[in-house]
């Protein structure tokens, strides 16, 4: 059964301050992963998605790695802003999406 | 492109009660999904259609559960006699098949459900 793992739950920082963000899967056998963004109260926003042959995906500030073989998935935030503050999840898709608890960022000024 | 529509935003209803949420997808997509999320989890898969067809539910998705894609569009997800175990947001998402499996899901905002 596939289980997705994402530490830290949460994670506070000052503004300015570059983050990585580790997300980790059980099965390796995965279509693709993706990156969401959750606000309070509203649904997802996709990020990045990274096809399982693909090894990196960037967008902006965003940078996300997966390494399948040891299921491993990072996403690296540069320069960290308040507006960063979200929950921010990762989910493996098989033939559906298995998200993670998330990480909750708050960054502050 | 408008996006995912789920209606209602929030809905307040009495244990016992019958409720029933709308999802309209990305227009050209024809992959429909259901996700229940409760809080400071990830949201759980319940359900999914490929145009009308549902291809498959989750043994979450109880007999009080019932979702239909009528047209292959537009979806409704009905929770018959709620109980307080249900209270979670519910999320609709649609992808679609154009190159395979590998397409993105694309999020709705959610109806929020509480059951007093």
């Amino acid at each position: 059964k596939q289980e997705v793992t994402q530490i830290p739950a949460a994670l506070s920082v000052p503004e300015g301050e570059n983050l990585v963000l580790n997300c980790s899967f059980t099965d390796s056998a995965i279509y693709n992963l993706q990156w969401f963004r959750q606000d309070p109260g509203k649904g997802l926003t996709s990020l990045l998605l990274i096809q399982s042959s693909q090894r990196e995906q960037t967008s902006g500030r965003l940078n996300a790695s997966l390494d399948k073989s040891s299921g491993r998935s990072t996403l690296y935030i540069a320069a960290s802003q308040p507006g960063d503050s979200a929950t921010y999840l990762c989910a493996v898709y098989t033939d559906k999406l298995i998200f993670g608890t998330g990480t909750r960022l708050q960054v502050f000024p | 492109d408008t996006g995912v529509s789920q209606n209602p935003r929030h809905k307040i209803t009495k244990r016992g009660q019958n409720v029933t949420f709308r999802c309209d997808p990305i227009s050209e997509h024809n992959r429909l999904y259901w996700y229940r999320q409760t809080l400071g989890q990830g949201p759980e898969f319940l359900t999914y259609f490929q145009n009308e067809a549902q291809l498959e539910k989750s043994r979450l998705l109880s007999d009080r559960f019932s979702a239909e894609r009528p047209k292959g569009s537009f979806s409704t997800l009905e929770i018959q006699r709620t109980e307080q175990g249900d209270s979670a947001m519910y999320l609709c998402a649609s992808s679609s098949t154009g190159q395979g499996d590998n397409q993105p899901q694309h999020f709705g905002d959610g109806t929020r459900l509480s059951i007093l």
